[in-house]
Protein backbone atom coordinates (compact mmCIF):
# COMPACT_ATOMS: atom_id res chain seq x y z
CA UNK A 1 0.00 0.00 0.00
CA UNK A 2 1.17 3.38 -0.78
CA UNK A 3 1.92 5.55 2.53
CA UNK A 4 3.62 8.19 4.31
CA UNK A 5 4.76 7.14 7.63
CA UNK A 6 5.38 9.58 10.49
CA UNK A 7 6.41 8.31 13.95
CA UNK A 8 5.06 8.88 16.58
CA UNK A 9 2.13 10.24 16.43
CA UNK A 10 2.02 11.85 19.68
CA UNK A 11 4.57 13.10 21.61
CA UNK A 12 5.24 15.04 24.51
CA UNK A 13 8.23 16.64 25.77
CA UNK A 14 10.01 19.44 27.50
CA UNK A 15 11.29 22.51 26.46
CA UNK A 16 14.93 21.91 25.44
CA UNK A 17 15.00 18.25 24.79
CA UNK A 18 16.13 17.48 21.52
CA UNK A 19 13.58 15.38 18.87
CA UNK A 20 13.32 13.77 16.06
CA UNK A 21 9.92 13.13 13.88
CA UNK A 22 10.61 10.48 11.45
CA UNK A 23 8.71 10.34 8.20
CA UNK A 24 9.29 7.48 5.31
CA UNK A 25 7.24 7.05 1.87
CA UNK A 26 7.20 3.69 0.07
CA UNK A 27 6.55 5.71 -3.33
CA UNK A 28 9.80 6.36 -4.55
CA UNK A 29 8.74 9.97 -4.53
CA UNK A 30 11.20 12.67 -5.55
CA UNK A 31 9.67 15.52 -3.39
CA UNK A 32 9.28 15.99 -0.13
CA UNK A 33 7.80 18.35 2.87
CA UNK A 34 7.27 19.33 6.46
CA UNK A 35 4.32 21.17 7.14
CA UNK A 36 2.91 22.40 10.50
CA UNK A 37 -1.10 23.32 11.09
CA UNK A 38 -2.45 25.52 13.71
CA UNK A 39 -5.65 26.84 14.26
CA UNK A 40 -6.95 29.37 11.87
CA UNK A 41 -3.34 29.35 9.83
CA UNK A 42 -3.91 26.28 7.86
CA UNK A 43 -1.18 24.23 7.07
CA UNK A 44 2.28 26.33 6.63
CA UNK A 45 5.21 24.97 5.23
CA UNK A 46 8.48 24.29 7.29
CA UNK A 47 11.08 22.63 5.05
CA UNK A 48 11.08 21.04 1.44
CA UNK A 49 13.19 18.55 -0.29
CA UNK A 50 13.66 18.50 -4.27
CA UNK A 51 15.44 14.86 -3.64
CA UNK A 52 18.22 13.51 -1.46
CA UNK A 53 20.95 15.93 -0.65
CA UNK A 54 18.66 18.44 -1.38
CA UNK A 55 16.68 20.87 0.76
CA UNK A 56 15.50 23.78 1.18
CA UNK A 57 13.38 26.67 3.97
CA UNK A 58 9.66 26.27 3.55
CA UNK A 59 7.62 29.53 5.23
CA UNK A 60 8.62 28.98 8.82
CA UNK A 61 12.13 26.97 9.15
CA UNK A 62 12.86 28.71 12.64
CA UNK A 63 13.79 26.09 15.01
CA UNK A 64 13.78 23.13 12.78
CA UNK A 65 16.39 21.40 10.68
CA UNK A 66 15.91 18.44 8.05
CA UNK A 67 17.91 15.76 6.23
CA UNK A 68 17.51 13.54 3.28
CA UNK A 69 20.21 10.92 3.33
CA UNK A 70 18.10 8.85 2.00
CA UNK A 71 15.51 8.81 -0.81
CA UNK A 72 12.78 7.16 1.23
CA UNK A 73 13.31 9.52 4.38
CA UNK A 74 13.30 12.97 5.50
CA UNK A 75 13.04 13.43 9.61
CA UNK A 76 12.37 16.70 11.14
CA UNK A 77 14.67 17.43 13.80
CA UNK A 78 13.86 20.13 16.68
CA UNK A 79 17.53 20.76 18.75
CA UNK A 80 15.94 22.58 21.37
CA UNK A 81 12.34 22.73 21.15
CA UNK A 82 9.87 25.31 22.49
CA UNK A 83 6.46 25.59 23.81
CA UNK A 84 5.45 27.98 20.06
CA UNK A 85 6.40 24.57 18.43
CA UNK A 86 3.34 22.82 19.87
CA UNK A 87 1.44 21.83 16.71
CA UNK A 88 0.07 19.02 14.55
CA UNK A 89 3.31 18.31 11.85
CA UNK A 90 2.84 16.65 8.56
CA UNK A 91 5.19 15.18 5.95
CA UNK A 92 4.12 15.08 2.76
CA UNK A 93 5.30 13.44 -0.73
CA UNK A 94 4.48 13.82 -4.01
CA UNK A 95 6.48 12.33 -7.78
CA UNK A 96 6.92 15.80 -9.09
CA UNK A 97 5.89 19.46 -8.47
CA UNK A 98 2.37 20.56 -9.03
CA UNK A 99 1.34 16.61 -8.41
CA UNK A 100 -0.75 15.36 -5.69
CA UNK A 101 0.55 15.29 -2.43
CA UNK A 102 0.15 12.10 0.22
CA UNK A 103 0.11 12.69 3.33
CA UNK A 104 1.48 11.29 6.54
CA UNK A 105 -1.60 10.56 9.40
CA UNK A 106 0.53 13.12 11.74
CA UNK A 107 2.53 13.95 14.75
CA UNK A 108 0.57 16.20 17.51
CA UNK A 109 3.75 17.41 19.38
CA UNK A 110 3.00 19.22 22.69
CA UNK A 111 6.32 20.92 23.86
CA UNK A 112 5.82 21.91 27.89
CA UNK B 1 3.68 35.83 -2.91
CA UNK B 2 0.61 32.94 -3.20
CA UNK B 3 -2.48 33.50 -0.92
CA UNK B 4 -5.27 31.29 -0.49
CA UNK B 5 -8.27 32.44 1.54
CA UNK B 6 -11.34 30.52 2.32
CA UNK B 7 -14.21 32.30 3.24
CA UNK B 8 -15.82 30.91 6.34
CA UNK B 9 -13.77 29.03 9.03
CA UNK B 10 -17.41 26.81 9.85
CA UNK B 11 -19.79 26.11 7.50
CA UNK B 12 -23.28 24.52 8.97
CA UNK B 13 -26.02 22.78 6.08
CA UNK B 14 -28.68 20.10 6.70
CA UNK B 15 -27.91 16.36 5.53
CA UNK B 16 -29.09 16.87 1.77
CA UNK B 17 -28.31 20.59 1.58
CA UNK B 18 -26.33 21.71 -0.89
CA UNK B 19 -22.64 22.77 0.32
CA UNK B 20 -20.77 25.47 -0.84
CA UNK B 21 -17.04 26.03 0.26
CA UNK B 22 -15.14 29.54 -1.26
CA UNK B 23 -11.99 29.75 -1.98
CA UNK B 24 -9.71 32.71 -3.55
CA UNK B 25 -6.47 32.95 -5.10
CA UNK B 26 -3.95 34.97 -5.90
CA UNK B 27 -1.00 34.16 -8.13
CA UNK B 28 1.05 35.63 -10.01
CA UNK B 29 1.39 32.38 -12.72
CA UNK B 30 -1.03 30.04 -14.23
CA UNK B 31 -1.66 27.83 -10.50
CA UNK B 32 -2.25 24.27 -9.97
CA UNK B 33 -5.60 24.13 -7.54
CA UNK B 34 -6.10 21.40 -4.72
CA UNK B 35 -9.19 20.60 -2.43
CA UNK B 36 -8.09 18.25 0.59
CA UNK B 37 -10.39 16.67 3.40
CA UNK B 38 -9.08 16.26 6.50
CA UNK B 39 -11.74 13.80 8.89
CA UNK B 40 -10.52 14.21 12.56
CA UNK B 41 -6.94 12.66 13.89
CA UNK B 42 -6.21 12.03 9.86
CA UNK B 43 -4.04 13.10 7.35
CA UNK B 44 -5.20 15.16 4.32
CA UNK B 45 -6.28 13.56 1.94
CA UNK B 46 -6.99 14.81 -1.90
CA UNK B 47 -10.18 15.64 -2.87
CA UNK B 48 -10.00 17.44 -6.72
CA UNK B 49 -7.04 19.46 -8.90
CA UNK B 50 -7.06 21.44 -11.33
CA UNK B 51 -4.08 21.31 -13.39
CA UNK B 52 -5.32 24.06 -16.66
CA UNK B 53 -7.21 20.87 -18.57
CA UNK B 54 -11.55 21.48 -17.86
CA UNK B 55 -12.16 23.87 -15.56
CA UNK B 56 -15.26 21.82 -13.76
CA UNK B 57 -13.06 19.49 -12.22
CA UNK B 58 -14.98 16.27 -10.60
CA UNK B 59 -13.54 14.70 -7.74
CA UNK B 60 -14.38 12.27 -4.82
CA UNK B 61 -17.51 11.52 -2.91
CA UNK B 62 -19.77 13.88 -5.02
CA UNK B 63 -17.40 16.89 -5.02
CA UNK B 64 -16.62 19.29 -7.68
CA UNK B 65 -14.73 22.38 -8.17
CA UNK B 66 -15.05 24.99 -11.09
CA UNK B 67 -11.77 27.45 -12.00
CA UNK B 68 -12.74 30.97 -12.77
CA UNK B 69 -10.08 32.70 -13.96
CA UNK B 70 -11.85 36.06 -13.62
CA UNK B 71 -12.94 35.56 -10.36
CA UNK B 72 -9.92 34.14 -9.11
CA UNK B 73 -11.87 31.08 -7.72
CA UNK B 74 -12.06 27.47 -7.36
CA UNK B 75 -15.26 26.89 -5.12
CA UNK B 76 -15.57 23.51 -4.19
CA UNK B 77 -19.79 22.15 -4.28
CA UNK B 78 -21.41 18.74 -3.93
CA UNK B 79 -25.41 18.99 -4.03
CA UNK B 80 -26.24 17.18 -1.59
CA UNK B 81 -24.66 16.65 2.17
CA UNK B 82 -24.30 13.59 3.92
CA UNK B 83 -23.73 12.86 7.18
CA UNK B 84 -19.90 11.36 6.44
CA UNK B 85 -18.81 14.78 4.52
CA UNK B 86 -18.51 16.46 8.17
CA UNK B 87 -14.83 17.15 8.14
CA UNK B 88 -12.30 19.96 7.84
CA UNK B 89 -11.80 21.13 4.28
CA UNK B 90 -8.30 22.71 2.72
CA UNK B 91 -8.18 24.73 -0.31
CA UNK B 92 -4.48 25.00 -1.51
CA UNK B 93 -2.30 26.35 -4.42
CA UNK B 94 1.29 25.70 -6.04
CA UNK B 95 2.60 27.23 -9.09
CA UNK B 96 5.35 26.51 -11.69
CA UNK B 97 7.21 29.10 -9.46
CA UNK B 98 7.19 27.80 -6.19
CA UNK B 99 8.90 24.66 -6.80
CA UNK B 100 5.96 22.55 -5.47
CA UNK B 101 5.01 24.25 -2.71
CA UNK B 102 1.40 23.77 -1.63
CA UNK B 103 0.16 27.33 -0.03
CA UNK B 104 -2.61 26.43 2.19
CA UNK B 105 -6.25 28.43 2.70
CA UNK B 106 -7.16 28.40 6.90
CA UNK B 107 -9.33 25.72 6.18
CA UNK B 108 -13.37 25.18 6.95
CA UNK B 109 -14.86 23.30 9.17
CA UNK B 110 -17.99 21.55 7.44
CA UNK B 111 -20.50 20.73 10.03
CA UNK B 112 -23.51 18.44 8.47
CA UNK B 113 -26.78 18.32 10.85
CA UNK B 114 -29.42 15.69 10.48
Amino acid sequence: EAQVTQNPRYLITVTGKKLTVTCSQNMNHEYMSWYRQDPGLGLRQIYYSMNVEVTDKGDVPEGYKVSRKEKRNFPLILESPSPNQTSLYFCASSSSVNTEAFFGQGTRLTVV
Amino acid sequence: AQSVTQLGSHVSVSEGALVLLRCNYSSSVPPYLFWYVQYPNQGLQLLLKYTSAATLVKGINGFEAEFKKSETSFHLTKPSAHMSDAAEYFCAVSDSDSYGKLTFGQGTILTVHP
